[in-house]
């Protein structure tokens, strides 16, 4: 079975410029997550997809952040304009069902100078 | 609200030294709980789960029982290998008030294995 993929792994941009992180989860999990880890901490939840409708977007920076899971398959976060403190993992998962517990991708590595 | 308490790190044992890391949480009802595994420069991987009290989770030689009367679900590991070194996450995940799985993670704690 293949797993989540995320693309790019790496990316390194100035301040105020934009950027966007694609992911394709698991053939039929239903459940799509995007999760920001800054360096030592743990993953925070940025938003949430059943299927192709938010269930949960209450930690996105919405000023800033978007993100879209069109025909409830693959998903796209961006984020314009980017500041510093942007920089972290961004970390991709999905899930059949949520108790079973999300499979995660691995990640993109943002760099903001 | 729900939350995940860890133990903090880092942690430094010897190979074949005996692995305890503390995980203690805060939620209503009875959450499901899980230990991720993070190797340097790689995605969380699920290590392993429990989804009802007193059940134990294991995989790779790790082992953790959800203990309702203590709300904590320590991870375990008999003889632990310098393959092990990584960074560990305790997390739990509870029905929202959208009807929605969420999952609420610990901050982590690193190990690391000395041959």
């Amino acid at each position: 079975e293949a797993g989540v993929a995320q693309s790019p792994r790496y990316k390194i941009i100035e301040k105020r410029q934009s950027v966007a992180f694609w992911c394709n989860p698991i053939s039929g999990h239903a459940t799509l997550y995007w999760y920001q880890q800054i360096l030592g901490q743990g993953p925070k939840l940025l938003i949430q997809f059943q299927n192709n409708g938010v269930v949960d977007d209450s930690q996105l920076p919405k000023d800033r952040f978007s993100a879209e899971r069109l025909k409830g398959v693959d998903s796209t976060l961006k984020i314009q304009p980017a500041k510093l403190e942007d920089s972290a993992v961004y970390l991709c998962a999905s899930s059949y069902q949520g108790a079973l517990g999300p499979l995660f991708g691995q990640g993109t590595r943002l760099t903001v100078v | 609200g729900n939350s995940v308490t860890q133990m903090e790190g880092p942690v430094t044992l010897s190979e074949e030294a005996f692995l305890t890391i503390n995980c203690t949480y805060t939620a209503t009802g009875y959450p499901s709980l899980f230990w991720y595994v993070q190797y340097p420069g790689e995605g969380l991987q699920l290590l392993l789960k429990a989804t009802k009290a007193d059940d134990k989770g294991s995989n790779k030689g790790f082992e953790a029982t959800y203990r309702k009367e203590t709300t904590s679900f320590h991870l375990e590991k008999g003889s632990v290998q310098v393959s092990d070194s990584a960074v560990y996450f305790c997390a739990l995940s509870r029905l929202s008030n959208f009807g929605n799985e969420k999952l609420t993670f610990g901050t982590g704690t690193r190990l690391t294995i000395i041959p």
